[in-house]
């Protein structure tokens, strides 16, 4: 079965700091991969995702992940957080195939910017 | 483009009360998603339509949830009657095909 594991539940950076987000994943076959965000009383927004190709992945508001399979990881990085980056985020993988539509997401970090 | 919509936003009821949350998905999208996330707990997928069938709706909790998509656009989910570890964020997500899902803001339901 699948599923997601985000280590962390908080993560503290200083605005201009750079960050990386962990995220390990099972799944049986290649992944489809995602990083979603939630912003305070926002919805879920998508980040950025891998299907197939090449494993760096260039998302919305300068973040990327990295595709590793023999780490079973796709960590979520920016360079120089800014104080708007403040949210949760959300790895998650899926579907799995014809039938099996649900995507499965991790517990979720959420991210705190200090001034 | 419009969004997926969701109503209310927030709820707050009684245990033993109903409500009824709905969604609008992105106009011309077949495929519709419920998916919820209670305190401290990790998004989980409810069901999934296609148009007014049910494709999946393995992770339904219990029979007290009725989810109803008629005429394949909108879709409404009812919990009836409420209990408290009913209280969590309801989100909708659609789709056109497989893989990227669009989410809406979510319905944040209390039930004291």
């Amino acid at each position: 079965a699948q599923s997601v594991t985000q280590p962390d539940i908080h993560i503290t950076v200083s605005e201009g700091a750079s960050l990386e987000l962990r995220c390990n994943y099972s799944y049986g076959a290649t992944p489809y991969l995602f990083w979603y965000v939630q912003s305070p009383g926002q919805g879920l927004q998508l980040l950025l995702k891998y299907f197939s190709g090449d494993t760096l992945v260039q998302g919305i508001k300068g973040f990327e992940a990295e595709f590793k399979r023999s780490q079973s990881s796709f960590n979520l990085r920016k360079p120089s957080v800014h104080w708007s980056d403040a949210a949760e985020y959300f790895c998650a993988v899926g579907p799995e195939g014809p039938g099996d539509d649900k995507i499965i997401f991790g517990k979720g970090t959420r991210l705190h910017i200090l001034p | 483009e419009a969004g997926v919509t969701q109503f209310p936003s927030h709820s707050v009821i009684e245990k033993g009360q109903t409500v009824t949350l709905r969604c609008d998905p992105i106009s011309g999208h077949d495929n519709l998603y419920w998916y919820r996330r209670v305190m401290g707990k990790e998004i989980k997928f409810l069901l999934h339509f296609v148009k007014e069938s049910k494709q999946d709706e393995s992770g339904m909790p219990n029979n007290r949830f009725l989810a109803e998509r008629t005429g394949g656009t909108y879709s409404t989910l009812k919990v009836q009657p409420a209990e408290l570890e009913d209280s969590g964020v309801y989100f909708c997500a659609s789709t056109a095909g497989p893989n990227e899902q669009f989410f809406g803001p979510g319905t944040r339901l209390t039930v004291l």
